[in-house]
């Protein structure tokens, strides 16, 4: 079955502070990789996601992700955080054939003190 | 096009009492998924319809849920008889498709629903 482990459910960081939050999955096989962010009282939106090419894929409100195939691991990062970035983070992961449709996380909450 | 459209926001109800949550997807998108958010469980695939049709319900956890998609542009989630561990939030979400940025998943606001 597929899986997709987000490993930290919390995290807490002063502004100003690196961000990577982990995201793995379990098959093989070409692989369609997502971030969703829900910042407070919203809404999931898309954050980022990455088909193929450069594994380094940047999203908006300044973050990354590496696709990084031997470790089967699509880790978001940002290099300074900001009040505004307080949200929870979802990564998602679509494997060929089967159900077709991407497998969610269960999520990642971050929160950035001032 | 108005996004994803939840209704409604906000729901309080006491146990034993149905539910009905419903939802309007973005016009031209084939699949439509039902979420469930809680604290304990984070978010979870209730279902997902392809074409109206309910393609994989396993997520759906007993048999006080249903789920219908009576045509392409409504769709409902209904809890008879309610209890309050079915409290939490519950998201609608629509695909385009299934391969690329057709995959991108565009969700409404939510249904925040307490059971008391």
């Amino acid at each position: 079955a597929q899986s997709v482990s987000q490993h930290n459910h919390h995290v807490i960081l002063s502004e100003a502070a690196s961000l990577e939050l982990g995201c793995n999955y379990s098959y093989g096989g070409t692989v369609n990789l997502f971030w969703y962010v829900q910042y407070p009282g919203q809404h999931l939106q898309l954050l980022l996601k990455y088909f193929s090419g450069d594994p380094l894929v940047k999203g908006i409100k300044g973050f990354e992700a590496e696709f990084i195939k031997s470790k089967f691991s699509f880790n978001l990062r940002k290099p300074s955080v900001q009040w505004s970035d307080t949200a929870e983070y979802f990564c998602a992961v679509k494997a060929p054939g089967g159900s077709y449709i991407p497998t969610f996380g269960r999520g990642t909450s971050l929160i950035v003190h001032p | 096009d108005a996004g994803v459209i939840q209704s409604p926001r906000h729901e309080v109800t006491e146990m034993g009492q149905e539910v009905t949550l419903r939802c309007k997807p973005i016009s031209g998108h084939d699949y439509l998924f039902w979420y469930r958010q809680t604290m304990m469980r984070g978010l979870e695939l209730l279902i997902y319809f392809n074409n109206n049709v309910p393609i994989d319900d396993s997520g759906m956890p007993e048999d006080r849920f249903s789920a219908k998609m009576p045509n392409a542009s409504f769709s409902t989630l209904k809890i008879q008889p309610s209890e309050p561990r079915d409290s939490a939030v519950y998201f609608c979400a629509s695909s385009l498709g299934r391969t690329g940025d057709e995959n991108i998943q565009y969700f409404g606001a939510g249904t925040r629903l307490s059971v008391l």
